[in-house]
């Protein structure tokens, strides 16, 4: 069982809609990432969180919009996504920023 | 940006067969770490390496970081089926953000 938790499991909106993803550890992890799979690739790195401050942004477009409310908590936040976005959406944890990352088993999101 | 060559992409195998890949890189790194991805789940950490030299092992894994630091490998041993998925190696910058950078990922398939 992965100590990293993400909700929903399963994400289907349309391009017009605002949906949030959400991710938990509760491990003492101080630095959080999200991370984009599309199938068959590798993970690629989106955002990272350290000490609940914005660290990293890999000039993601402005319709994802990261937020860590507290120091186990990071949102993801969609707005009018484009078809293209579809993907596994991953959240990870390590104990300091780029230190070995625990992964979550991600959302899957289809957008229509 | 950099990036690491890992090979091969797919293995066929049959079940008790010894299994090695390995990644490669024109960068040094100071940390090498190998996942392993089941479907419809995030990546687990298998092993962690952070000196050149290092030999470890997790069961029937084997990961060792190269004296260069430029190259890492995973040995797993008597494969059996749940050794199925797709294994990534990814390695951590020596320099500016120090990323983790994921291979290409090897996909292992085994016929019992």
């Amino acid at each position: 069982d992965t100590e990293v938790t993400q909700t929903p499991k399963h994400l289907v909106m349309g391009m017009t809609n605002k949906k949030s993803l959400k991710c938990e550890q509760h491990m003492g992890h101080r630095a959080m990432y999200w991370y984009k799979q599309k199938a068959k690739k590798p993970p690629e790195l989106m955002f990272v969180y350290s000490y609940e401050k914005l660290s990293i942004n890999e000039s993601v477009p402005s319709r994802f919009s990261p937020e860590c409310p507290n120091s186990s908590l990071l949102n993801l936040h969609l707005h009018a996504l484009q078809p293209e976005d579809s993907a596994l959406y991953l959240c990870a944890s390590s104990q300091e920023i780029f230190q070995p990352q625990h992964f979550g088993d991600g959302t899957r999101l289809s957008i229509l | 940006g950099q990036q690491l060559n890992q090979s091969p992409q797919s293995m066929f195998i049959q079940e008790g067969e010894d299994v090695s890949m390995n990644c490669t890189s024109s960068s040094i790194f100071n940390t090498w770490l190998w996942y392993k991805q089941d479907p419809g789940e995030g990546p687990v950490l298998l092993i962690a390496l952070y000196k050149a030299g290092e030999l470890t092992s997790n069961g029937r894994l084997t990961a060792q970081f190269g004296i260069t630091r430029k190259d890492s490998f995973l040995n797993i041993s008597a494969s059996i089926p749940s050794d199925v998925g797709i294994y990534f190696c990814a390695g951590r910058t020596l320099s500016g953000a120090q990323k983790l950078v994921f291979g290409q990922g090897t996909r292992l398939t085994i016929n019992p």
